[in-house]
């Protein structure tokens, strides 16, 4: 059974940073491309990153380029999203998503999210 | 960046109602499109990959249609389980872009 489990969310102030981790099990990690896909409160989803089966490849969204760094560990099935100089605008919750394949297609599993509050 | 827009944004519907959204690309997609559904503070679900390829386990009422720049996602007989928010998400290219969404709820 292919379970997603995010966790490393909470409140951290403005300019700070925070690791989020996502932990799988069910399909062979290092099969697959991963990504990260938030929704802030009320609002809808917007796609973060992505990281290709062997990390080769990394592709962000404007709005987190340069801040947001994506990663893996394949000898501990966890995937990785460093978030650094944090905004307001970044709380969220933080879902993980598996992909079809290597680094793209559609996402048949996700994980549950885990939230991000960026707040003084 | 592609943009990604739907239509409508939220519809009222009855139970047993066909229903049908549309997603429009600012630019061929070719058909790298998929459907997801979300319900409130759930995860969302993904319905319809490659535009028209149904997932495993999703019910058949569902269908989705489309290439390049315009596609349609179809509930054939709306059930009480199907009040959510609908998304497409184009995976053409990098950065992969959500549209918007359409909220259906019940009339």
């Amino acid at each position: 059974q292919v379970q997603l489990v995010e966790s490393g969310g909470g409140v951290v102030q403005p300019g700070r940073s925070l690791r989020l981790s996502c932990v799988v099990t069910g399909f062979t990690f290092n099969d697959y491309g991963m990504y990260w896909v938030r929704q802030a409160p009320g609002k809808g989803l917007e796609w973060v990153a992505v990281i290709w089966y062997d990390g080769s490849n990394k592709y962000y969204a404007d709005s987190v380029k340069g801040r947001f760094t994506i990663s893996r560990d394949n000898s501990k099935n966890t995937l990785y999203l460093q978030m650094n100089s944090l905004r307001a605008e970044d709380t969220a919750v933080y879902y993980c998503a598996r992909a079809e394949d290597f680094g793209s297609g559609s996402a048949p599993y996700w994980g549950q999210g885990t939230l991000v509050t960026v707040s003084s | 960046a592609i943009q990604m827009t739907q239509s409508p944004s939220s519809l009222s519907a009855s139970v047993g109602d066909r229903v049908i959204i549309t997603c429009r690309a600012s630019q061929g997609i070719r058909d790298d499109l998929g459907w997801y559904q979300q319900k409130p503070g759930k995860a969302p679900k993904l319905l319809i990959y490659a535009a028209s390829s149904l997932q495993s386990g999703v019910p058949s009422r569902f269908s989705g249609s489309g290439s390049g720049t315009d596609f349609t996602l179809t509930i054939s007989s709306l059930q009480p389980e199907d009040f959510a928010t609908y998304y497409c998400l184009q995976n053409y290219n990098y950065p992969f872009t959500f549209g918007p969404g359409t909220k259906v709820d019940i009339k």
